[in-house]
């Protein structure tokens, strides 16, 4: 079955920068999503179609797509960016989803 | 704006059957992008499968083929998630998830998650 894999955990300073990494074999032909989860809520969706950002969600976050990984930046990273982060894609047929294992980020 | 009213947290017995409901109220149901979502405690998220109404057909991921069904019924704006051979590693949050998509932007709908637990 088709895996998407990322990192368990990141760490970082409150105002610098969070990068999370998503890899899988048809992230080149297939779009990538984001989503953050706090505890106890549901997930929302940051990024979409790999580098779009829905509307309400603050501009330091930002998608890019090289190859097989696509990336979730978080730029000036705030106390309220703790949350675990889930990429998504699909398979390459496009008909099943997945996600990525998840990534906590910690901020310090 | 689409909101989502999902049924109640359930306990099951090993073996048995679950079914979960989401009703939706807001916007076109027979075009939502439905999926079920579930999340282990502790664990990340994990597709389960998903359905257009419009369209009918339901796909599922294929650790869940053969015991999972999802159904809709159009006249209540209420989509259904049924996990059938429960098991204790069943025991998990169960979201409905919609994505309804507007000038080509998708946005997404979540509901507040059902728990479900299995015991023997």
């Amino acid at each position: 079955s088709y895996e998407l894999t990322q990192p368990p955990s990141v760490s970082v300073s409150p105002g610098q920068t969070a990068r999370i990494t998503c890899s899988g074999d048809t992230l080149p032909k297939q779009y990538a999503y984001w989503y953050q989860q706090k505890p106890g809520q549901a997930p929302v969706m940051v990024i979409y179609k790999d580098s779009e950002r829905p509307s309400g969600i603050p501009e330091r976050f930002s998608g890019s797509s090289s190859g097989t990984t696509v990336t979730l930046t978080i730029s000036g990273v705030q106390a309220e960016d703790e949350a675990d982060y889930y990429c998504r894609s699909a398979d390459s047929s496009g008909t099943y989803d997945v996600f990525g294992g998840g990534t906590q980020v910690t901020v310090l | 704006q689409v909101q989502l009213v999902q049924s109640g947290a359930e306990v099951k017995k090993s073996g048995s059957s679950v079914k979960v409901s989401c009703k939706a109220s807001g916007g076109t149901f027979s075009t939502y992008a439905i999926s079920w979502v579930r999340q282990a405690p502790g664990q990340g998220l994990e597709w389960m499968g998903g359905i257009i109404p419009i369209f009918g057909t339901a796909n599922y991921a294929q650790k869940f083929q053969g015991r999972v069904t999802i159904t809709t019924d159009e006249s209540t704006s209420t989509a259904y998630m049924e996990l059938s051979s429960l098991r204790s590693e069943d025991t998990a949050v169960y979201y409905c998830e919609v994505v309804v998509v507007v000038a080509a932007t998708p946005r997404d709908y979540w509901g507040q998650g059902t728990l479900v637990t299995v015991s023997s």
